[in-house]
């Protein structure tokens, strides 16, 4: 059951240089979304889709894009990297439209460093 | 829309004593009330959640949490801590109608003593 799966787990960037950071989930979940988790923070929403095709802006969007081609994945692209941007990113992943089912499913973490 | 308020970010306990974790919500429809917990270096897992029906709502390590409309409040409890509690636990709160935005609290880290 390999449920969220996030790639890479650690990255340490160059401030300006551009990555993506990849989530992919197998449970066939519509909605999907990308916080950022920085001490004292908790975590914030950065981008959220509800389906393929159909991406949101979430509490913290600047400086992130994101695309949903498929249900299954759901990359997010930082362009410009800055040190601000230093934090541990998670994907979640949850069924929609399910009255009751809301739990989110989250990956493992991707720990980033701009330095 | 929805909002969670956890105090105090550091909850100091005693191996054995009860664990107390307040949390408070705001939402301008009825919630969905969540508690995940993260250990160290791990992604965040549910501990429990309320959706509808019974107020006391029992999740998984013995831990069991109650939700008061009167008070806007879902704190979570534990009678008895154990060493394997030390995490962080995160409050969380979700529409139950329209989206599925979670908005999470800044969290407590809790810190077992021998």
């Amino acid at each position: 059951n390999a449920g969220v799966t996030q790639t890479p787990k650690f990255q340490v960037l160059k401030t300006g240089q551009s990555m993506t950071l990849q989530c992919a989930q197998d449970m066939n979940h519509e909605y999907m979304s990308w916080y950022r988790q920085d001490p004292g923070m908790g975590l914030r929403l950065i981008h959220y889709s509800v389906g393929a095709g159909i991406t949101d802006q979430g509490e913290v969007p600047n400086g992130y894009n994101v695309s949903r081609s498929t249900t299954e994945d759901f990359p997010l692209r930082l362009l410009s990297a800055a040190p601000s941007q230093t934090s541990v990113y998670f994907c979640a992943s949850s069924p929609t439209g399910q009255v009751g089912n809301t739990e989110a499913f989250f990956g493992q973490g991707t720990r980033l460093t701009v330095v | 829309a929805q909002s969670v308020t956890q105090l105090g970010s550091h909850v100091s306990v005693s191996e054995g004593a009860l664990v107390l974790l307040r949390c408070n919500y705001s939402s301008s429809v009825p919630p969905y009330l969540f508690w995940y917990v993260q250990y160290p270096n791990q992604g965040l897992q549910l501990l429990l959640k309320y959706t509808t029906g019974a107020t006391l709502v029992k999740g998984i390590n013995g831990f069991e949490a109650e939700f008061k409309k009167s008070e806007t409040s879902f704190h979570l409890t534990k009678p008895s801590a154990h060493m394997s509690d030390a995490a962080e636990y995160f409050c969380a709160v979700s529409a139950s109608y329209g989206n599925n935005r979670l908005a999470f609290g800044k969290g407590n880290q809790v810190v077992v003593i021998p």
